[in-house]
């Protein structure tokens, strides 16, 4: 099955600081690559995605870089805010198996 | 549109009993993928259902068990619990595959003592 690593597994940033979470996959066939952002006691929520034929995408504070030939995607948060403190994880979708494997989360604390 | 619902919230059952979580996808969406969330093993695949069919099963004991009904609903079994089965429990619809924006439900919070 896929391996997926995620690092940091915790990141604290003042506030404006930008922040970079990286997420590693063994699988080479994998072509999706999604962010999902999971405030305390509340659902995971899709805050980006990208497909494996695009190397960058942006939607204002976030984006996520592609780089397929080291196996890795990761999420950049510009201008952080204390609302976006919460849990952030990667689940790259195996191309064979159409099987997400989430990494184990990076917890985000931006302080104020 | 509304999101997607499960039902129940929150479960309390002891070792050896079976419990039934219930999925209700966002109006429209065929795929249905539930998740056990855990501190230890973090987000982990259960299985997708798509038109009443399994399509893709994680590496779960066949105690845990699911289906589909035509109108895209999604229940989930698990048989002679385990304390180890406490978890929280997700599910959540795209519209036709998981390679898709998924849709997570608020989840069942279930504790098995």
């Amino acid at each position: 099955g896929e391996n997926v690593e995620q690092h940091p597994s915790t990141l604290s940033v003042q506030e404006g600081d930008s922040a970079v979470i990286k997420c590693t996959y063994s699988d080479s066939a994998s072509n999706y690559f999604p962010w999902y952002k999971q405030e305390l006691g509340k659902r995971p929520q899709l805050i980006i995605d990208i497909r494996s034929n695009v190397g960058e995408k942006k939607d204002q504070r976030i984006a996520v870089t592609l780089n397929k030939t080291a196996k890795h995607f990761s999420l950049h948060i510009t201008e952080t805010q204390p609302e976006d403190s919460a849990v952030y994880f990667c689940a790259p979708l195996s191309g064979g198996s159409y099987i997400p494997t989430f990494g184990r989360g990076t917890s985000l604390i931006v302080h104020p | 549109k509304a999101g997607v619902t499960q039902t129940p919230r929150y479960l309390i059952k002891t070792r050896g009993q079976q419990v039934t979580l219930s999925c209700s996808p966002i109006s429209g969406h065929r795929s249905v993928s539930w998740y056990q969330q855990t501190p230890g093993q973090g987000l982990q695949f259960l299985f997708e259902y798509f038109s009443e069919t399994q399509r893709n099963k994680g590496n779960f004991p066949g105690r845990f068990s699911g289906r589909q009904f035509s109108n895209s609903r999604s229940e989930m079994n698990v048989s002679t619990l385990e304390l180890g089965d406490s978890a929280l429990y997700l599910c959540a619809s795209s519209l036709l595959t998981s390679s898709e924006t998924q849709y997570f439900g608020p989840g069942t919070r279930l504790l098995v003592l």
